[in-house]
């Protein structure tokens, strides 16, 4: 069965950096863009960007651009976010998800990680 | 950019049928994807491109689209569909997705 599993999150100081990885399998994880979307302590989902199925193609939400970068090792069947220059209000869960229509990037997630958390404080 | 508007929350009696509505632009272009999320665990997707279920979402979940306007409907609401429910599409920009602001269904 598919699964995704997040890890890398903790507490981080504010302009900080810090990388979480995304951990696939139960399908061919290469043939899938990837997606991350993240949702900060009682709000709703914000998308975060999206990966392609070979890591040619990366998409960012405004709010992170310039910031975030994604990757992918697709020999390690894993999805990598980077996050640099870290604000309080990049505090969040992160979730990766698996694009339904794998080389569509903008084809919705279909299945997601548990999520991990971010938090942003001195 | 685009967005996505949703009512914050709805109520329903157990049993019967509930509309959750996402309203915008993009609508108009791109079908939109519905999420069904509880307390403490990742989203999962009930309903994707207007009116398509999941191996193993139930049949009382389905979807429909008119205009700027997606919906999710559940016909026989029961106790465990109380959740919070997001709608999702494709931005207006070429290559963005975006989120509704989600609506908490309550169950009564």
């Amino acid at each position: 069965q598919v699964q995704l599993v997040e890890s890398g999150g903790g507490v981080v100081q504010p302009g900080r950096s810090l990388r979480l990885s995304c951990a696939a399998s139960g399908f061919t994880f290469s043939n899938h863009a990837m997606h991350w979307v993240r949702q900060a302590p009682g709000k709703g989902l914000e998308w975060v960007g999206v990966v392609s199925y070979d890591g040619s193609n990366k998409y960012y939400a405004d709010s992170v651009k310039g910031r975030f970068t994604f990757s992918r090792d697709n020999s390690k069947n894993t999805l990598y976010l980077q996050m640099n220059s870290l604000r309080g209000d990049d505090t969040a869960v992160y979730y990766c998800a698996r694009a339904r229509y794998g080389y569509d990037v903008l084809s919705g997630g279909d299945y997601w990680g548990q999520g991990t958390l971010v938090t942003v404080s001195s | 950019s685009s967005e996505l508007t949703q009512d914050p929350a709805v109520s329903v009696a157990l049993g019967q049928t509930v509309r959750i509505t996402c309203q915008g632009d993009s609508l108009r272009t791109y079908y939109a994807n519905w999420y069904q999320q509880k307390p403490g665990q990742a989203p999962v997707l009930v309903i994707y491109e207007k009116n398509n279920r999941p191996s193993g979402i139930p049949d009382r979940f389905s979807g429909s689209s008119s205009g700027n306007t997606a919906s999710l409907t559940i016909t026989g609401a029961r106790a465990e569909d109380e959740a919070d429910y997001y709608c999702n599409s494709r931005d207006s920009r070429a290559n963005h997705l975006v989120f509704g602001g989600g609506t908490k269904l309550t169950v009564l």
